[in-house]
């Protein structure tokens, strides 16, 4: 099994429509991170969260909110969904205990797409 | 804030022959970490090898190396003997608490 899932892996909604990506982990990582990937841009930091009642804005949190609802579980919310978050999103996962703290394990990707 | 760049969009190379992708950053920091993460068609991001800052010592994983120049800010990665199953973007990143990412390279192994 997987270390790192996310669900749904494929999405189509439509504007304004409220979208929940959600992942887990069972990697015993503490830390978990949201990121965005469009084409030419790579990997963007949209939220992320060091401990259950952690969580911070990255660089492109407009938009967007997310929930840390157990060590494992890390969610990301669109409440109004717009085309220009038609992106590949990646959830993932670091440790802060141990020598490689600042790896990070990245799950499967949810493609959305908001017509 | 950190910037990382990727100078080269696109490369190629042919199959057994040595390829090196480009990448420079920005950091007023002393201490952080560099990675190269490959993804292939399947979009999974897969860990390549990494780089702490600390260390004078560059990184090696089998085929692939790195060049790290800490005053150049700067961090390419090279791989040799290059096979087809390497055709991938590749991205190049650095982390201070802070993951940031560069662009990406599409790598094309050729037969």
């Amino acid at each position: 099994d997987a270390d790192v899932t996310q669900t749904p892996r494929n999405r189509i909604t439509k504007t304004g429509k409220r979208i929940m990506l959600e992942c887990s982990q069972t990697k015993g990582h503490d830390r978990m991170y949201w990121y965005r990937q469009d084409p030419g841009l790579g990997l963007r930091l949209i939220y992320y969260s060091f401990d259950v009642k952690d969580i911070n804005k990255g660089e492109i949190s407009d938009g967007y909110s997310v929930s840390r609802q157990a060590q494992a579980k890390f969610s990301l919310s669109l409440e109004s969904a717009i085309p220009n978050q038609t992106a590949l999103y990646f959830c993932a996962t670091s440790d802060s205990a141990g020598e490689v703290h600042h790896e990070q394990y990245f799950g499967p990707g949810t493609r959305l797409t908001v017509t | 804030a950190q910037t990382v760049t990727q100078s080269q969009p696109e490369m190629s190379v042919q199959e057994a022959e040595t390829v090196t992708l480009s990448c420079t950053y920005d950091t007023s920091e002393n201490n952080y970490y560099l990675f190269w993460y490959k993804q292939p068609p399947s979009r999974q991001m897969i860990l390549v090898i990494r780089q702490e800052a600390y260390k004078q010592q560059n990184a090696t994983e089998n085929r692939f190396s790195v060049n790290f120049q800490k005053a150049a800010k700067s961090f390419s990665l090279k791989i040799s003997d290059s096979q087809l199953g390497d055709t991938a973007m590749y991205f190049c990143a650095f982390n201070n608490n802070d993951m940031r990412f560069g662009a990406g390279t599409r790598l094309t192994v050729k037969p």
